[in-house]
């Protein structure tokens, strides 16, 4: 049974830093990877979609890369702004298994 | 852009009552899931079809059923609630290559379902 592990649970940091959420599954053998954005109370998000032959996918200030041998994913947020605070969700596979989560708060 | 429209988006029931929780997916989008997302859960996984035949299945109890219409929009049925059914109910969809290269996902706003 796939299961997605979200490090860290939660994370703060100061307006214009660059940070890294990771995403980790115990099957390899996935089709694709997508990362979410969730806002308290409200739907979610697609930020980026990574296919299992691809290795990352760039979007803005986002960059999501994947490992598939090694079971892991992280997503780069460049220049953290406030407006990025939400619920960071990584899920896997068809249907999706998703992670907890990571709670990103940026601080202006 | 058309995203995945689900509706009610708010419903309050009583115990042991129904209710159906409708969503019409993205178009020509081929396949549809439902999840439930409990008061600070992930979400999870309860049923989705593939061109109108269930393809897959989670965690949806008994008392829930679903389907999905020639329309290619779908209804989740939810019967004798209980008060442990409250949460966020997500559909969402996407557009299934032969099974392997599945597009990206979009999920609807959900419905927020309290049962009192």
């Amino acid at each position: 049974k796939q299961e997605v592990t979200q490090i860290p649970a939660a994370l703060s940091v100061p307006e214009g830093e660059n940070l890294v959420l990771n995403c980790s599954f115990t099957d390899s053998a996935i089709y694709n990877l997508q990362w979410f954005r969730q806002d308290p109370g409200k739907g979610l998000t697609s930020l980026l979609l990574i296919q299992s032959s691809q290795r990352e996918q760039t979007s803005g200030r986002l960059n999501a890369s994947l490992d598939k041998s090694s079971g892991r994913s992280t997503l780069y947020i460049a220049a953290s702004q406030p407006g990025d605070s939400a619920t960071y969700l990584c899920a896997v596979d068809t249907p999706l298994v998703f992670g907890k989560g990571t709670r990103l708060s940026v601080i202006a | 852009a058309a995203g995945v429209i689900q509706s009610p988006r708010h419903l309050i029931k009583e115990k042991r009552e129904t209710a159906t929780l409708k969503c019409y997916p993205i178009p020509r989008h081929d396949t549809v899931y439902w999840y439930q997302q409990g008061p600070g859960q992930d979400p999870q996984f309860l049923i989705s079809f593939y061109e109108k035949m269930q393809s897959d299945k989670g965690s949806i109890p008994d008392r829930f059923s679903a389907q999905q219409f020639s329309d290619y929009h779908s209804e989740l049925n939810m019967s004798s609630l209980e008060l442990g059914d409250s949460a966020l109910y997500f559909c969402a969809s996407s557009l299934d290559r032969e099974g392997t290269q599945r597009t990206e996902a979009f999920f609807g706003q959900g419905t927020r379902l309290t049962v009192v």
